[in-house]
């Protein structure tokens, strides 16, 4: 079975603080991703990487980037943490595959992080 | 990008077969509709996705209208663990083929 493992269940930070959110994978996939989830907006999507030192932005880029050095791991980071940042934050991640990005995405259990 | 329109809740009994509705309509022919769950305070599970054959793992069963317009997804013996919100997506093409998750469908399977 897939496994995507993310650092943390609940963190709480200050605004103002850099805070590092990590994910990491065991199925050797080359997609990963980060979304954030809230009440009544769904899913959205921050940033992916399609592989190794690559990344592209999603929908809701601003305030956040990541960090992709070894393909099992994918990190998100808050440059400068603000309380519209508490969130629901989710990683996911995907084998390529033959097929047009058919393959599934497997998540991790998220981070639910509070910023105070 | 294809919407889906699911029921907001459904019940069914422990044991029995749970058949949750999906619609997608403006769907193309050659996306694909996955379905995933998530438990509370946990990340979504992938559970199944299909194009326009039936599908069947070990978690349920996927079945696709010939018009692809529709689909269900069957588990075939509900347990109290089954209690989750279903999600029926129609995958996107660009930014990596993101997932966008409506609102799903609430199942709550009872004693």
């Amino acid at each position: 079975d897939v496994k995507v493992t993310q650092s943390s269940r609940y963190l709480v930070k200050r605004t103002g603080e850099k805070v590092f959110l990590e994910c990491v994978q065991d199925m050797d996939h080359e997609n990963m991703f980060w979304y954030r989830q809230d009440p009544g907006l769904g899913l959205r999507l921050i940033y992916f990487s399609y592989d190794v030192k690559m990344k592209e932005k999603g929908d809701i880029p601003e305030g956040y980037s990541v960090s992709r050095e070894k393909k099992e791991r994918f990190s998100l980071i808050l440059e400068s943490a603000s309380t519209n940042q508490t969130s629901m934050y989710l990683c996911a991640s995907r084998e390529a595959g033959v097929g047009q990005y058919t393959q599934p995405q497997h998540f991790g259990d998220g981070t639910r992080l509070s910023i105070l | 990008d294809a919407k889906t329109t699911q029921p907001t809740s459904m019940d069914c009994a422990e044991g029995r077969a749970a058949n949750l509705p999906c619609n997608h309509s403006t769907i193309s022919g050659n996306e694909y509709v996955y379905w995933y769950r998530q438990i509370h305070s946990q990340g979504p599970q992938y559970i199944i996705h299909g194009l326009k054959n039936n599908e069947t793992n070990e978690m349920a069963s996927l079945i696709i209208t010939e018009d692809r317009k529709s689909s269900t997804l069957i588990l075939p013996h509900a347990t109290l663990r089954d209690t989750a919100v279903y999600y029926c997506i129609v995958r996107v093409y660009n930014q990596g083929g993101k997932l966008i998750f409506g609102q799903g469908t609430e199942l709550s399977v009872k004693p």
